[in-house]
């Protein structure tokens, strides 16, 4: 079935510093990927999606690239910020009538000033 | 657009005991799923519904629980016979029909629950 894999937490920055989380996908169609975030207290939020291969997703100054060829969809932001310290997932919808999404197990985020 | 909502936000019940929940989807999304959260874990689908249909379950719906969305609009989950290990984050989402947006779920904050 459909599988994603994040990069293990907890991961640590200084204000500032280049952020890259990991995630790679196994899929039997050709799904569309997800990064969530969920801040302290709160629920899941959409951070950014791509529904195709090469198409990249941005929101916030985060990006990540749809990569086929490689399975990945690896999450980056160029200068972390105290405030984006919180849980980050990736996930991928299922391509049939449902669309149900499966998750990777969730990396925690902490910028320190 | 006031969101997905979620009743109640954190419930603690005797093992033995049932528990029912309730999720108000954003208005006119037709389609509503609900997750399940353990502590360090990503959510797990449970199942799925479209309008009134509920139209996929996951393995993980065990006969304890059930699902029901009545008239197209809120629906509830409720578990039967409670176990310990059933304690965790329920979460309810929800999206439109749109061909072009139905991959998008808007998340509810989730029900809480321990299960003593």
């Amino acid at each position: 079935g459909d599988s994603v894999t994040q990069m293990e937490g907890p991961v640590t920055l200084s204000e500032e510093a280049f952020l890259t989380i990991n995630c790679t996908y196994t899929a039997t169609g050709y799904p569309s990927l997800f990064w969530y975030v969920q801040y302290p207290g709160e629920g899941l939020q959409l951070l950014l999606k791509a529904t195709k291969a090469d198409d990249k997703g941005s929101n916030k100054g985060f990006e990540a690239t749809y990569r086929k060829e490689t399975t990945s969809f690896h999450l980056e932001k160029g200068s972390v910020q105290v405030s984006d310290s919180a849980v980050y997932f990736c996930a991928l919808s299922d391509p049939g009538s449902a669309r149900q999404l499966t998750f990777g197990s969730g990396t925690q985020l902490t910028v320190l000033p | 657009d006031t969101g997905v909502s979620q009743d109640p936000r954190h419930k603690i019940t005797k093992r033995g005991q049932n528990v029912t929940f309730r999720c108000d989807p954003i208005s006119e999304h037709n389609r509503l799923y609900w997750y399940r959260q353990t502590l360090g874990q990503g959510p797990e689908f449970l199942t799925y519904f479209q309008n009134e249909a509920q139209l996929e379950k996951s393995r993980l719906l065990s006969d304890r629980f059930s699902a029901e969305r009545p008239k197209g609009s809120f629906s509830t989950l409720e578990i039967q016979r409670t176990e310990q290990g059933d304690s965790a984050m329920y979460l309810c989402a929800s999206s439109p029909a749109l061909a072009g947006a139905k991959d998008t779920q808007y998340f509810g904050p989730g029900t809480r629950l321990t299960v003593l």
